[in-house]
């Protein structure tokens, strides 16, 4: 069965700071990954996804197969990151297919 | 962007009655459509898959009895929870995907489901 760890269940930083939220995962097929981001008092939104390695507002995730990670990275932390963060893995069942969270990571820019 | 409604967007009900959940793709067709649950400070565990058109499917554990799913239309999807019990209470939330994108959902704002 598909896995999603996420280890740190709050991560504190300074603006400007680096930042990484980890994400391991345990899946036997080919993986798709992806962060989502919770704001405070919004829905859940996909921030990035590992095909498009793509940077979104200044976040990446690169994809490491052989170490089954995903992590989050940004270079200067911004106040306006803090947020809730959730790692998911998408996986194929038969004919369904569904999203796997994991426990996410509170994050908190301190000024 | 696509958006995802949920109505209502909390609900008391006494223990022992039923309460109905919608969710509604505003701009968008979804064939398939997926409810979770959340516990406070915990992650979303999903429940079931809604399809419109045929059967839910249900996560390994999800009483399929308790939690009912009817995918009406191809912008509607409800959760009815019946003969609710306190420890139902809890933060449901729906989502559906971006067409061709299956794996990119637009969640909706969630249900604060309360049971007395």
């Amino acid at each position: 069965a598909q896995r999603v760890t996420q280890p740190e269940k709050l991560l504190s930083v300074f603006k400007g700071a680096p930042v990484e939220l980890k994400c391991n995962y345990s899946y036997s097929g080919s993986p798709e990954l992806f962060w989502y981001v919770q704001y405070s008092r919004q829905r859940l939104q996909l921030l990035l996804r590992h095909i498009s390695r793509e940077s979104i507002k200044g976040f990446t995730a690169d994809l490491n197969k052989g170490e089954t990670s995903f992590h989050l990275k940004k270079p200067f932390a911004q106040e306006e990151d803090s947020a809730m963060y959730y790692c998911a893995l998408h996986s194929w069942g038969g004919s369904n297919y569904k999203l796997t969270f994991g426990k996410g990571t509170l994050l908190t820019v301190n000024p | 962007g696509a958006v995802v409604s949920q109505h209502p967007s909390r609900v008391i009900c006494k223990s022992g009655t039923s309460v109905k959940i919608e969710c509604r793709s505003l701009d968008f067709q979804a064939t398939t459509m997926f409810w979770y649950r959340q516990f406070p400070k915990q992650s979303l565990m999903l429940m079931a898959t809604s399809n419109e058109g045929s059967k839910a499917t249900y996560e390994q554990g999800v009483e399929k009895d308790k939690f009912l799913i009817n995918h009406a239309s191809l912008t509607l999807s409800t959760l009815t929870v019946t003969s609710a019990h306190p420890e139902d209470s809890s933060f449901y939330i729906c989502s559906a995907p971006r067409q061709g994108f299956s794996y990119e959902q637009y969640f909706g704002p969630g249900t604060r489901l309360t049971v007395t």
